[in-house]
């Protein structure tokens, strides 16, 4: 069975410009979080969606915004880039067949985002 | 709300040496505690977790932990550590009375350096 897949693993964008990110979970799972990773702020949940609909949010501004496909498949986007936004972006997906109880979640390889 | 507290940024030991990665958590009710590990330039892989039951969970990698629910604790151990045990590991929570939500909360992480 294949892992969860990210694309593209690195980018590398200017100040003012907006990025897309895309995330495939394992087949089957149906839910999907997106968290940041950085040096100073080390691991920080973004969002979380189940069934196309977004179940959690963190404390990000609007410029982060994500959506799920009816394929669970999900992208999340960053406008207007800023330099703090260079970071390891990672997806994780779980089957989340029901209330969740501690499922256990799948990372991808993450997504290294600089921005200049 | 729920926090994470991992003691060691660094833990550095020499192969075969026992080690210990220290793990505390906040939170007034029920939780679900994790361990992952993250290699250089990956994502991160699930080590153990605990739902309910014995105190005592067994993960991959020959590496165990205890939850202690009077410490509010979760350490991880490994009797005889290996080179390739050298990684970040991070402790995360997810539950404490919200269970619509695969959410995780993650610790800082610990470096965890292992000798020849």
């Amino acid at each position: 069975k294949a892992g969860v897949t990210q694309t593209p693993r690195y980018l590398i964008k200017t100040r003012g410009q907006q990025v897309t990110l895309s995330c495939s979970p394992i087949s089957g799972h149906r839910s999907v979080s997106w968290y940041q990773q950085t040096p100073g702020q080390g691991l920080q949940f973004l969002f979380e969606y189940f069934s196309e609909t977004q179940r959690n949010k963190g404390n990000f501004p609007g410029r982060f915004s994500g959506r799920q496909f009816s394929n669970s498949r999900s992208e999340m986007n960053v406008s207007t880039l800023e330099l703090g936004d260079s970071a390891l972006y990672l997806c994780a997906s779980s089957l989340a067949s029901g209330a969740p109880v501690g499922n256990e979640q799948f990372f991808g390889p993450g997504t290294r985002l600089t921005v200049l | 709300a729920q926090s994470v507290t991992q003691l060691d940024s660094q833990v550095p030991v020499f192969e075969e040496a026992p080690v210990e990665l220290r793990c505390n958590y906040s939170s007034s009710v029920s939780v679900y505690l994790f361990w992952y590990v993250q290699y250089p330039n990956q994502g991160l892989q699930l080590l153990l977790k605990y739902l309910s039951g014995s105190t005592l969970v067994k993960g991959i990698n020959g590496f165990e932990a205890e939850f202690n629910k009077s410490q509010t604790s979760f350490h991880l151990r490994k009797p005889s550590v290996h080179i390739s045990d050298t990684a970040e590991y991070f402790c995360a929570v997810t539950g404490g009375g919200i269970y619509n939500t695969d959410k995780l909360i993650f610790g800082t992480g610990t470096r965890l350096q292992v000798f020849p």
